[in-house]
């Protein structure tokens, strides 16, 4: 357990109206990541922060936005969404033992946008 | 684009049957990771792969690393039914920040 927790579990929200998701981890692990889950495309990365107030885009970045002010907590910023938002989103936190490449995932957040 | 490539997709079986799932790639990888994802919950890490031709065993499963370090292989012996779950490969390169993650490979086994 790598103490992440994500809220809100689940949220519905209207095309259009901006979204916060919060990532929150207990470990003072430096790299923190997002990702959505869709069937067929496995993860991918939207945005990750390898510091406070260091961050960069993903392979899908465009429509959001993060930042990351305390190590603890990582927030994903949906603008203005959209239904081609509604997806599954986790985020995770690099090891700091191990296998530096291994990541740790939070339960996730199921966001539909109507 | 670097791709991770999993087969089958789908993979449905019967308690006590043998399975392998492939993780193949045009890419090397400095290491690679197996993850096991079951439904509402997030990818639990299983094992990290990092010289070519290893091969890890973790109770009934065994990893393999390929000798190339671009694919490596996932195979289950005598299936239960709680093996039933989402198997995600995963690739990361030396000095990167980032992960790639492929599609997946969703096992059913039955009872």
């Amino acid at each position: 357990d790598a103490g992440i927790t994500q809220s809100p579990r689940h949220k519905v929200t209207e095309t259009g109206t901006p979204v916060t998701l919060r990532c929150h981890q207990t470990e003072n692990h430096r790299y923190m990541y997002w990702y959505r889950q869709d069937p067929g495309h496995g993860l991918r990365l939207i945005h990750y922060s390898y510091g406070v107030k260091d961050t960069d885009k993903g392979e899908v970045s465009d429509g959001y936005s993060v930042s990351r002010s305390k190590t603890e907590d990582f927030l994903l910023t949906l603008e203005s969404a959209t239904s081609s938002q509604t997806s599954v989103y986790f985020c995770a936190i690099r090891s700091s033992s191990g296998y530096e490449d291994e990541q740790y995932f939070g339960p996730g957040t199921r966001l539909t946008v109507t | 684009t670097q791709l991770l490539e999993q087969s089958p997709q789908f993979l449905s079986i019967q308690e006590g049957e043998n399975l392998t799932v492939y993780c193949n790639s045009s890419s090397v990888f400095s290491s690679l990771q197996w993850y096991r994802q079951e439904p509402g919950e997030g990818p639990v890490l299983l094992v990290t792969v990092v010289t070519g031709g290893e091969v890890k065993k973790l109770k009934r499963l065994t990893f393999q690393f390929g000798d190339a370090r671009k694919d490596s292989s996932l195979h289950i012996t005598a299936a239960q039914t709680g093996d039933t779950g989402l198997y995600l490969c995963a690739g990361a390169h030396t000095g990167g920040f980032k992960t790639i993650f492929g599609a997946g490979t969703r096992l059913f086994v039955k009872a």
